[in-house]
């Protein structure tokens, strides 16, 4: 079974401080994506990968950076967290173009900013 | 750019009952996927459809998908609690990442 990995289930951050969300999978996956939840909103595209050091930009990259130095490792990186950045975060990977498309998501990560 | 709509946005039925969740789509997309959330959980695969005409059955739910109509249903049949949750479908933009539609909250009240 594929699995994805959050290093972080629950955080409480406050504002300006700098925000590491690490994502690990361990199924060669070619891609990976962050992506954030809020009610009402759905789930919103923050940015994702699709190759070791290459990144592409989402729906909504603003205020946010990403890493990617190892296939397996995906992270997001919240430079200086605001109030507005209070949201579940949601890591998924997924094998390259040719396979079904299927998205394996990780448990999430819910960060608080106060 | 793909747009995703589902209707409804919520869904309370009773057991036992039947009901059907629609999936529309705003441009030509040859794949469809459908995935659970449970409150406070991630999101769980449930099915792929990769073709026209495509139907998937796990259980009391079934998936269809009508490329022509731009349409993809999740059809549920004699439901029951354990299926309360929120149902998610998603198909591909031209960027290659999944477009969620809002979610389909289903309530299975005894």
């Amino acid at each position: 079974d594929v699995k994805v990995t959050q290093s972080s289930r629950y955080l409480v951050k406050r504002t300006g401080e700098k925000v590491f969300l690490e994502c690990v999978q361990d199924m060669d996956h070619e891609n990976m994506f962050w992506y954030r939840q809020d009610p009402g909103l759905g789930l919103r595209l923050i940015y994702f990968s699709y190759d070791v050091k290459m990144k592409e930009k989402g729906d909504i990259p603003e205020g946010y950076s990403v890493s990617r130095e190892k296939k397996e490792r995906f992270s997001l990186i919240l430079e200086s967290a605001s109030t507005n950045q209070t949201s579940m975060y949601l890591c998924a990977s997924r094998e390259g173009l040719w396979g079904t498309g299927e998205l394996f998501f990780g448990e999430g990560s819910r960060l608080t900013v106060l | 750019e793909l747009k995703v709509e589902q209707n409804p946005l919520f869904l309370s039925m009773q057991e036992g009952k039947n009901y059907t969740i629609y999936c529309n789509y705003s441009t030509t997309s040859d794949r469809l996927y459908w995935y659970r959330q449970d409150p406070g959980k991630s999101l769980e695969s449930l099915f792929v459809l990769l073709s026209n005409g495509a139907v998937k059955q796990e259980g009391r739910l079934m998936a269809s998908l009508d490329t022509k109509a731009r349409l993809s249903t999740l059809h549920i049949t004699a439901a029951v609690h354990d299926l309360s949750a929120t149902y998610f479908c998603a198909g591909y933009t031209g960027r290659r990442a999944l477009t969620f539609g809002s979610g389909t909250r289903l309530q299975v009240q005894p």
